[in-house]
């Protein structure tokens, strides 16, 4: 079964810094990967997604990730945040046939300090 | 971007009762819905798969009796917590997708059950 771990539950980082959020994720072939953004009380909005190809994906707000196959890692980085990047960011995963499911992985909280 | 309305936002009702939340996408139509609910600083957890025109396929532990899912239109799926009670209280997200796997994300309703 697939599986994603984010292990990091909070993140705290200064406005105009660098940002990185580790997502690892566990299936037997490539799969499909995603990053979500959640605001709270919000739904989820898609920030990127992995299918194939390139390994270093754009997304929308300036994210990018990159696929590692080698670490089973999707990472996503952010050059220079700003206030309103605070949120719950989740790295999720589905199997490469497509499958309807999504395995989400257990989230991180990000909180940007002046 | 597509998008899928969810409502209501927020519901409060008393225990015993039924609530019913409604989950539409607007500009595309939705093969397949999914409903999550997520605990407070918890991930999502889905709790079933439904298709236009079929019977929902519930995970594991999700009672089918207590969150009826109907999909009766290719825009519209429902879930409806029967017999509420305080556990039931939680946020529940719904998703909907045509033919990508990333499918998109409702707002999410907080249930509250007094």
């Amino acid at each position: 079964a697939q599986s994603v771990t984010q292990p990091d539950i909070h993140i705290t980082v200064s406005e105009g810094a660098s940002l990185e959020l580790r997502c690892n994720y566990s299936y037997g072939a490539t799969p499909y990967l995603f990053w979500y953004v959640q605001s709270p009380g919000q739904g989820l909005q898609l920030l990127l997604k992995y299918f194939s190809g390139d390994t270093l994906v754009q997304g929308i707000k300036g994210f990018e990730a990159e696929f590692k196959r080698s670490q089973s890692s999707f990472n996503l980085r952010k050059p220079s945040v700003y206030w309103s990047d605070a949120a719950e960011y989740f790295c999720a995963v589905g199997d490469s046939f497509g499958n309807e499911k999504l395995t989400f992985g257990t989230g991180t909280r990000l909180t940007i300090i002046p | 971007g597509a998008v899928v309305s969810q409502h209501p936002s927020r519901v409060i009702c008393k225990s015993g009762t039924s609530v019913k939340i409604e989950c539409r996408s607007l500009d595309f139509q939705a093969t397949t819905m999914f409903w999550y609910r997520q605990f407070p600083k918890k991930s999502l957890m889905l709790m079933a798969t439904s298709n236009e025109g079929s019977k929902a396929t519930y995970e594991q532990g999700v009672e089918k009796d207590k969150f009826l899912i109907n999909h009766a239109s290719l825009t519209l799926s429902t879930l409806t917590v029967t017999s509420a009670h305080p556990e039931d209280s939680s946020f529940y997200i719904c998703s909907a997708r045509d033919r990508t796997p990333e499918g998109f994300f409702g707002q999410g309703t907080r249930l509250t059950v007094v």
